[in-house]
C-alpha cells in the first residue's frame, strides 16, 4: 500500500535536546495524525491536526499541517528518557466515511534518548 | 474513554491451524474497525476495514480467504487467520473509530502477536 516518506529514519540524542521529525506526501491529505508506539504496544495517538497551515501543541510536543497538505513535521522540545519510541506520521484523506478513514502511515522514526 | 483491547495479547500456534483475533471497544460503539499487521521494525499497513454488519473491503494483495474478518456488532470485530503458515508471524493491530461527524479518530488497540511455528 502507499506509504509516506517520514524521516529521518532514526535518532540519536541526549536528554534535553530538541527533535524534529517530517512527513511528505506526493498526495494530498486533510488530517494529519501523529503516533508514538513503544515496543510491544499498539500506536497511541499524540497530536492530530484537522487544517492546513494549522500549528498544535500537546506539551512538549509540537506539530503543524503543511499549506500544502502534502506535508507534517513534529518537534519534541526539551527531551526526557521516556520519549525513547518510534514515532509515525499518519494521513488521513476525508472524514465523510467508508475509504475515507483509512489511515496511511509513514515508516517511522525510532527516537533513542540518552540520559 | 475510547478504549480498544485485543485478545489473546500473543499466540504460538502450530503451522496449519487456525487462529482467532478478537478486537473490542470498551466504552463506545465502532461503526467501523480496521486491521493492520506490523512485521518487525517496519510500519503498519492497513489489512482491511470493517463495518459492522457489512463485509470488510480488504486492501490489494490481502487474500480475503485467509484473513476472514467478522465485524458482528458495535464493539466486536474479529480476525481469523486460517491455515497460518510461519510468514503469517506478525504483530496483528486493530483499531476503532466511531464514525459520522467531521472529525473522525481512530483508536488502537494494544496488538496482538503472532507467532506461527
Amino acid at each position: 500500500g502507499q506509504q509516506l516518506n517520514q524521516s529521518p529514519q532514526s535518532m540519536f540524542i541526549q536528554e534535553g535536546e530538541d527533535v524534529s521529525m517530517n512527513c511528505t506526501s506526493s498526495s494530498i491529505f486533510n488530517t494529519w495524525l501523529w503516533y508514538k508506539q513503544d515496543p510491544g504496544e499498539g500506536p497511541v495517538l499524540l497530536i492530530a491536526l484537522y487544517k492546513a497551515g494549522e500549528l498544535t501543541s500537546n506539551g512538549r510536543l509540537t506539530a503543524q499541517f503543511g499549506i500544502t497538505r502534502k506535508d507534517s513535521f513534529l518537534n519534541i522540545s526539551a527531551s526526557i528518557p521516556s520519549d525513547v519510541g518510534i514515532y509515525f506520521c499518519a494521513g488521513q484523506l476525508g472524514r465523510s466515511g467508508g475509504s475515507n478513514y483509512k489511515l496511511t502511515f509513514g515508516k517511522g522514526t525510532l527516537l533513542t534518548v540518552n540520559p | 474513554g475510547a478504549v480498544v483491547s485485543q485478545h489473546p495479547s500473543w499466540v504460538i500456534c502450530k503451522s496449519g491451524t487456525s487462529v482467532k483475533i478478537e478486537c473490542r471497544s470498551l466504552d463506545f460503539q465502532a461503526t467501523t474497525m480496521f486491521w493492520y499487521r506490523q512485521f518487525p521494525k517496519q510500519s503498519l499497513m492497513l489489512m482491511a476495514t470493517s463495518n459492522e454488519g457489512s463485509k470488510a473491503t480488504y486492501e490489494q494483495g490481502v487474500e480475503k480467504d485467509k484473513f476472514l474478518i467478522n465485524h458482528a456488532s458495535l464493539t466486536l470485530s474479529t480476525l481469523t487467520v486460517t491455515s497460518a503458515h510461519p510468514e503469517d508471524s506478525s504483530f496483528y493491530i486493530c483499531s476503532a473509530a466511531t464514525g459520522g461527524g467531521l472529525l473522525n479518530e481512530q483508536f488502537f488497540g494494544p496488538g496482538t502477536r503472532l507467532t506461527v511455528l
